[in-house]
């Protein structure tokens, strides 16, 4: 059974350029989230959505970063223009909330965004 | 203001020996706490969890402690593996959020 895919694994850009960050999550699961994992801050919670309608985006650093999930089986974050303090891994993670559920995620392997 | 925290960043045991890696929190309204294990260049995956009714939880070399009235839990692996050297994180479940701490790198020496 496939788990979380994220594409790409590694993204080298300049600065300035766009980011696409793509995550397709385990089928059947109604919660898809984007984390950041940076040495500062370990992993942070960007944003998520519940049934394909974000919920909380509080955690979007600033406008440069969007994300959409037009389908229950894909989602994107995008960084428009890219900076050099977005390098950083992101990972996509979904899960399937029900009665009794501790709230375990399941991951994505990441996507390494270097922003030189 | 960070309401899961890991306070070591690292962590060098003897294999075969017990690793025990800490992990504080402030928000009372935690319902579930769980640990979640990173290798470089993979996603973190889960490991073992606790409800906040709960003061111990057990699965084979995997032991977690809660201590709500500290705040307070900990992972205790015994025996360490070599195979046990990873990033663990922390995290901590309200209203289905799971809020995470920065991680504390576990190394297992031969």
């Amino acid at each position: 059974d496939a788990g979380v895919i994220q594409s790409p694994r590694h993204e080298v850009t300049e600065m300035g350029q766009e980011v696409t960050l793509r995550c397709k999550p385990i089928s059947g699961h109604d919660y898809l989230f984007w984390y950041r994992q940076t040495m500062m801050r370990g992993l942070e919670l960007l944003i998520y959505f519940n049934n394909n309608v974000p919920i909380d985006d509080s955690g979007m650093p600033e406008d440069r970063f969007s994300a959409k999930m037009p389908n229950a089986s894909f989602s994107t974050l995008k960084i428009q223009p890219s900076e050099p303090r977005d390098s950083a891994v992101y990972f996509c993670a979904s899960s399937f909330r029900g009665e009794g559920n501790t709230g375990e995620l399941f991951f994505g392997e990441g996507s390494r965004l270097t922003v030189l | 203001d960070q309401q899961v925290k890991q306070n070591s960043p690292s962590l060098s045991v003897q294999e075969g020996r017990i690793s025990i890696l800490n992990c504080d929190y402030t928000n009372s309204m935690f319902d579930y706490f769980l640990w979640y294990k990173k290798y470089p260049a993979e996603g973190p995956t889960f490991l073992i969890s606790i409800s906040s009714i709960k003061d111990k939880n057990e699965d084979g070399r995997f032991t977690v402690f809660l201590n709500k009235s500290a705040k307070h839990l900990s992972l205790h692996i015994v025996p360490s593996q070599p195979g046990d050297s990873a990033v663990y994180f922390c995290a901590a479940s309200t209203y289905n959020m799971l809020t995470f701490g920065g991680g504390t790198r576990l190394m297992v020496k031969p």
